[in-house]
């Protein structure tokens, strides 16, 4: 079935250092590309979304690339700050449903 | 616009049991989707309903069932309990209100905890 992969499973940066978190997915037919940020103990959130007709999109800190060939995406944090701290997670969506990776732990280091 | 609500939020049963899980998505959206989510994992994707009926359906056993009425709130409910059935059940609701269309941002709820001992 269609699956996504997320990497790395965690990911610790000096603060202020970029972050880039990659995930691959399976389903051609794919396309909407949503990240989502959950904090400890919190609900996920969303912080940045990306649909197929586009390549890239930035907001502030925050981008993400998307390589529809490769059937990849990634999602890039530049300048990290220790609230970057969290669970992100990123998910492919089709035809309704949303197949999520399995979580990238990014953790900042002072 | 209010958001996603879940009711309870902590919960526990015993080994045996069955529990109900209430989810309130926001004023409009007709899609809410269920997760189950175990300390260190990812989202497990249990169902989603799209006005009053199961659209998609993960891999769970058919302890775990669900439903949405016609307001668009839905329930979900786990039977036979067992103590793997310990997690935090999200809820999450979106708009999809294209048939056919591109999937929509889910917002989720605060989650429910269930414990079974």
């Amino acid at each position: 079935g269609e699956n996504v992969e997320q990497h790395p499973s965690t990911l610790s940066v000096q603060e202020g250092d970029s972050a880039v978190i990659k995930c691959t997915y399976s389903d051609s037919a794919s396309n909407y590309f949503p990240w989502y940020k959950q904090e400890l103990g919190k609900r996920p959130q969303l912080i940045i979304d990306i649909r197929s007709n586009v390549g890239e999109k930035k907001d502030q800190r925050i981008a993400v690339t998307l390589n529809k060939t490769a059937k990849h995406f990634s999602l890039h944090i530049t300048e990290t700050q220790p609230e970057d701290s969290a669970v992100y997670f990123c998910a492919a969506g089709g035809n309704y449903q949303l197949i999520w990776g399995a979580g990238t732990k990014l953790i900042i280091k002072p | 616009k209010a958001g996603v609500t879940q009711t309870p939020r902590y919960l526990i049963k015993t080994r045996g049991q069955q529990v109900t899980l209430s989810c309130s998505p926001i004023s409009g959206h007709r899609s809410v989707s269920w997760y189950q989510q175990t300390p260190g994992q990812g989202l497990q994707f249990l169902f989603e309903y799209f006005s009053e009926t199961q659209r998609n359906k993960g891999n769970f056993p058919g302890r775990f069932s669900g439903r949405q009425f016609s307001n668009s709130r839905s329930e979900m409910n786990v039977s036979t309990l067992e103590l793997g059935d310990s997690a935090l059940y999200l809820c999450a609701s979106s708009f999809y209100g294209i048939a056919g269309g591109p999937p929509d941002t889910q917002y989720f709820g605060p989650g429910t905890r269930l414990t079974v001992l």
